[in-house]
């Protein structure tokens, strides 16, 4: 089956604690992303890949890292974690040219920093 | 920059009501448009597109269709269902293709 898995589900962390969301999709995609969901916010950008070791920053990627040394795996990183980092997260994938048809989402991370 | 806006929710029906949520954009050039839907602990799913002006984009009994000349892409559908309850999205792809922007969501409860 044709998917992006992300792991975990739901994480709860303390202030400092660095941590991975990893990323996964199955479809050899060349771009991904990674969004963050906020109450009245809608999806916000974090930063994507266009393929291999190309990334670039989103609208809002103060306090993220990411990589992207294999196609199919693209893991946010939160060096320090902050608790208005506290949100839902969904990592998505496209093929370039398919960019124009949508993405293919995961099923989120509901993260929480205490 | 490039941006859509959607009619703030939450809206509620009951069954087989008729359903509009409003999403205009603001863009340079042709983007192609996008409705996606949410339900509950999911992720979001692709609804349905358009990609040029007067295009209508149709699935599962929504339609939406690009008008350029009121930069719009209103969500309808004839007859709501209590499964259709979940939060809507309205987006668009950068002329780059590089970003996916979105709409806040609006939520819809349909109670039967």
């Amino acid at each position: 089956e044709a998917q992006v898995t992300q792991n975990p589900r739901y994480l709860i962390t303390v202030t400092g604690k660095k941590l991975t969301v990893t990323c996964s999709q199955n479809m050899n995609h060349e771009y991904m992303s990674w969004y963050r969901q906020d109450p009245g916010l809608g999806l916000r950008q974090i930063y994507y890949s266009m393929n291999v070791e190309v990334t670039d920053k989103g609208d809002v990627p103060e306090g993220y890292k990411v990589s992207r040394k294999e196609k199919r795996n693209f893991p946010l990183i939160l060096e320090s974690p902050s608790p208005n980092q506290t949100s839902l997260y969904f990592c998505a994938s496209s093929t370039r040219q398919g960019i124009d048809y949508g993405y293919t989402f995961g099923s989120g991370t509901r993260l929480t920093v205490v | 920059g490039d941006s859509v806006t959607q009619m703030e929710g939450p809206v509620t029906l009951s069954e087989e009501a008729f359903l509009t949520i409003n999403c205009t954009y603001t863009a340079t050039g042709y983007p192609s448009l996008f409705w996606y839907v949410q339900y509950p602990g999911e992720g979001l799913q692709l609804l349905l597109k358009a990609t040029k002006a007067d295009d209508k984009g149709s699935n599962k009994g929504f339609e939406a269709t690009y008008r350029k000349e009121t930069t719009s892409f209103h969500l309808e559908k004839g007859s709501v269902q209590v499964s259709d309850s979940a939060v809507y999205f309205c987006a668009l792809s950068d002329l780059m293709g590089r970003d996916m922007r979105f709409g806040a969501g609006t939520r819809l409860t349909v109670k039967p």
